[in-house]
């Protein structure tokens, strides 16, 4: 199992990124993703998640509205669009298979929001 | 929302001596199926997290057998028999009963 994320950069306060998180070695739509950030110093924090068909998705409060969770089972592909960027956002951000009992992670991506 | 608290913040320790972490919710992890949603996982330095327990008492694969997990209801405890040098790290407690899901704030274990 391999799950690799990109698209992590430095970005102004109000923008806009798109996280890609590619993944490899099971069969990528039977399992359900999730995303999970971990701010400079400071713990976990659970992000979002999406079925293994892309029908459901959920969100934590403090992403809702601002961030899109999406996944193309064809591509073997999870993304995380983000909008509306905050200081707050700053931070690495995990691609993990399934929706808990996370055994599989990425490296991380990182995220910067900084004018 | 479930809120999840863990105690100590921190908890130094003397390596072959036992370690007792603390999770508490802030409302009950009982799914209808009957199990308790609640995993454990260990950030070592510079590492992505490793789940170490779910189900509130099953190992995952190649855990050694110094970790148990016990608990029900809103009450959770990891417990190390005997810690060793390579326990070090954040260990922190997930909720995957009810979404949004959530984690702990961590403990931070440290040898003495």
């Amino acid at each position: 199992v391999q799950l690799v994320e990109s698209g992590g950069g430095l970005v102004q306060p109000g923008g806009s990124l798109r996280l890609s998180c590619a993944a490899s070695g099971f069969d990528f739509r039977g399992y359900s993703m999730t995303w999970v950030r971990q701010a400079p110093g400071k713990g976990l924090e659970w992000v979002a998640y999406i079925d293994h068909e892309g029908s459901q998705m959920f969100y934590a409060e403090s992403v809702k509205g601002r961030f899109t969770i999406s996944r193309d089972n064809t591509q073997n592909s999870l993304s995380l669009q983000m909008n509306s960027l905050r200081g707050e956002d700053t931070a690495i951000y995990h691609c993990a298979r399934d929706r808990h009992q996370l055994v599989f992670w990425g490296q991380g991506t990182p995220v910067t929001v900084s004018s | 929302e479930i809120v999840l608290t863990q105690s100590p913040l921190s908890l130094p320790v003397t390596p072959g001596e036992p370690a007792s972490l603390s999770c508490s919710s802030s409302q009950s992890l009982l799914h209808s199926n009957g199990h308790y949603f609640l995993d454990w996982y260990l950030q070592k330095p510079g590492q992505t997290p490793q789940l170490l327990i779910y189900l509130v008492s099953i190992r995952a694969s190649g855990v050694p057998d110094r970790f148990s997990g016990r608990g029900s209801g809103t009450d959770f405890t990891l417990e190390i028999s005997r810690v060793e040098p390579e326990d070090v790290g954040v260990y922190y407690c997930m909720q995957g009963l009810q979404t949004p899901y959530s984690f702990g704030q961590g403990t931070r274990l440290e040898i003495k």
